[in-house]
């Protein structure tokens, strides 16, 4: 099964819009980490954030934020007033306590178009 | 503080050649994770290696895929008599703990087969 879920392969947006980018994870581990990754045309990734069970703070970075909710296991990011260099692939993943990988969900493309 | 190594970043092999990718990790962590990503997917775990042994190649190929991570320099991740479907971005993580959760990753190595 599955253990993470971005349902949206692609989004477009326009340049100062803000965007929302979907993540839904599985696990019945109650200590697991949930993590963003960003990875821009040139290939590397690039973390952004990493978020354990027991912290369900929002979190905010400048334009970035990130909705976690353990009702719904969801782990949204959100950019605000996006921009033409947030134009990536976002991968979400999540890392059990036990256990000795990360479990990537399959990417969501965003399009900033100015 | 160099980040992990990988090398080379692009490796172009020709239908039953070798392929070696390299990957050192930071200084001080002794723990190495291996990532393939085939296009227009999300990255999937091949391996994890501590120093001398392998712990989990739960991911790994059972055929023409082997990794090793020796007491002195980097991991290295071998694939024999490549096929196209091996084409792929290699990524490797590594962490001075056992377990993902704060491993780090490399640029990755795009090895395309020809």
């Amino acid at each position: 099964a599955q253990k993470v879920t971005q349902a949206q392969t692609e989004i477009s947006v326009v340049e100062k819009e803000d965007v929302t980018l979907d993540c839904v994870y599985e696990t019945r581990d109650t200590t697991y980490y949930l993590f963003w990754y960003k990875q821009p045309p040139s290939g590397e990734l690039v973390f952004l954030i990493r978020r354990n069970s027991f912290d369900e703070q929002n979190e905010i970075s400048g334009r970035y934020s990130w909705n976690f909710q353990k009702s719904t296991s969801s782990f949204n990011f959100t950019i605000t007033a996006s921009q033409v260099v947030d134009s990536a692939v976002y991968f979400c993943a999540l890392s059990e306590l036990v256990g000795n990988q990360f479990y990537f969900g399959t990417g969501t493309s965003l399009t900033v178009i100015p | 503080n160099a980040g992990v190594m990988q090398n080379p970043r692009h490796l172009v092999r020709r239908r039953g050649q070798e392929a070696r990718l390299r990957c050192s990790p930071m200084k001080g962590h002794s723990h190495v994770y291996w990532y393939r990503q085939l296009p227009e997917e999300g990255l999937k775990f091949m391996v994890y290696l501590q120093k001398e042994n392998i712990i989990d190649e739960s991911g790994m190929p059972k055929e023409r895929f082997s990794a090793e991570f020796p007491k002195e320099g980097p991991s290295i991740l071998r694939i024999q008599q490549v096929v196209r479907g091996d084409s792929a971005a290699y990524f490797c993580a590594s962490s001075a703990y056992k377990g993902p959760t704060e491993a780090f990753f490399g640029q990755g190595t795009r090895l395309t087969v020809v």
